[in-house]
């Protein structure tokens, strides 16, 4: 079946560790995108990526980094100096081609600061 | 400046009565539109998505939304609502820019639906 698979499902993170998320789509999709979700702030764009190594900052990048050496996956990385990390994250991709671009999301990782 | 606008953060109907959830957006282009739904710790599904072929879109679970473009809006419907429909509902649009013309999406902030028995 073609989808996005993200993992884990849920991480815990130690003050000052750096932990990355995984999100693997199988739908030959050219961008991907990574959200961060708080309660009642909808979804912000972390980063995204148009192509294989090529990626741009979204409007909350500082302390996550991320990396595309295969268009099939976009794992993104919360370092020690993203200050709040603890919350949802979501994966998604999508085709920008034509009036279409609908995306498909991931079911999501959440993260827990201990 | 933002894009989306759900009119509404929180909705709450009965079950078996009409459903609506309100979207503006703004745009210098013709963007493409969508409804996606999330239901709690769950990933984003798909519900309908405006493609300029029609402007009332019917998608899954019944619902149906209107694009107004002389009003700038996308609003959601339901002519009657489900236990199941309780969940947080995004309008989220691409295109609106020259820099994001080729697909990045914005999200309203969503709204909550609670349905009542």
């Amino acid at each position: 079946d073609g989808g996005i698979t993200q993992s884990p499902k849920y991480l815990f993170r130690k003050e000052g560790q750096n932990v990355t998320l995984s999100c693997e789509q199988n739908l030959n999709h050219d961008a991907m995108y990574w959200y961060r979700q708080d309660p009642g702030q909808g979804l912000r764009l972390i980063y995204y990526s148009q192509i294989v190594n090529d990626f741009q900052k979204g409007d909350i990048a500082e302390g996550y980094s991320v990396s595309r050496e295969k268009k099939e996956s976009f794992p993104l990385t919360v370092t020690s100096a993203q200050k709040n990390p603890t919350a949802f994250y979501l994966c998604a991709s999508s085709t920008p081609l034509g009036d279409s671009t609908e995306a498909f999301f991931g079911q999501g990782t959440r993260l827990t600061v201990v | 400046a933002q894009s989306v606008t759900q009119l509404d953060s929180h909705v709450s109907v009965s079950e078996g009565t009409p459903v609506l959830l309100r979207c503006n957006y703004s745009s210098s282009y013709s963007p493409s539109l969508f409804w996606y739904v999330q239901h709690p710790n769950k990933g984003l599904q798909l519900l309908l998505k405006y493609t300029s072929a029609a402007t009332l879109v019917k998608g899954i679970n019944g619902f149906e939304a209107e694009f107004k473009k002389s009003e700038t809006s996308f609003h959601l419907t339901k002519p009657s609502a489900h236990m199941s429909d309780a969940a947080e509902y995004f309008c989220v649009v691409s295109g609106t820019t020259a820099t994001d013309s080729w697909g990045k999406l914005q999200f309203g902030a969503g709204t909550q639906v609670v349905v009542t028995p």
